[in-house]
């Protein structure tokens, strides 16, 4: 296990609404990743967190919003959702450096908008 | 746009037999890494190369990154059962854009 951990695991939700998910960064990681998974596709990815602040985006619109916290942990928040919203939402950690920054992802929430 | 490209995207062996995915960029990377991601799990890292020519080995699985470090490639030999799962490959230089993958499924 990576020690990534994410909650909650599964979360159902109706269109329009906001939803906040988490995720615990593995330990000595200053980096967060979110990612967005639909069903048959790779992870396509949203944002980075460095250091509290956003470190590069994807091509995800403003709705799609994040936060870094002092001890790395990380939210990602959607706001009025929409039904192609639905997929598995991984974050993943890792230690910032040159050119070697891996990452070791959680265990994702899969987000059903109904 | 900048993308690395995976081939193939579906591949059935049969137990026994070796399996290779591939992983092609049109422009120079900076590293390249491998993820395997079991069917209903998230992605797991299993390696990153960052020098030109670089091969490493883990067991049955082969990692090689080309000389001009726009390829890489994930060899695994004797495929067993426990290989079944979708093998990603990213890189840093896309900000992790990560590929369609390889779905593997190892005929018992």
């Amino acid at each position: 296990e990576t020690g990534v951990t994410q909650s909650p695991t599964h979360l159902i939700k109706t269109r329009g609404q906001q939803v906040t998910l988490r995720c615990s960064s593995q330990s000595g990681h200053n980096t967060v990743s979110w990612y967005q998974q639909a069903l048959g596709q790779g992870p396509q990815f949203i944002f980075q967190y460095y250091r509290e602040e956003e470190n590069g985006r994807g091509n995800f619109p403003p709705r799609f919003s994040g936060l870094q916290f002092p001890n790395y942990s990380s939210e990602l928040n959607v706001n009025a959702l929409e039904l192609d919203d639905s997929a598995l939402y991984l974050c993943a950690s890792s230690f910032k450096r040159e050119s070697t920054d891996t990452q070791y992802f959680g265990p994702g929430t899969r987000l059903t908008v109904l | 746009g900048q993308q690395v490209m995976q081939i193939p995207q579906y591949q059935h062996v049969q137990e026994g037999e070796d399996f290779t995915t591939y992983c092609n960029s049109s422009t120079t990377l900076s590293n390249i890494q491998w993820y395997k991601q079991r069917p209903g799990g998230h992605p797991v890292f299993l390696i990153q190369l960052v020098k030109s020519g670089e091969v490493k080995k883990q067991k049955r699985l082969t990692f090689q990154f080309g000389e001009a470090k726009k390829n890489s490639s994930l060899h695994i030999t004797a495929t067993q059962t426990t290989d079944v799962g979708t093998y990603f490959c990213t890189s840093g230089t896309y900000k992790y854009i990560f590929g369609t993958g390889t779905r593997l499924k190892v005929l018992a």
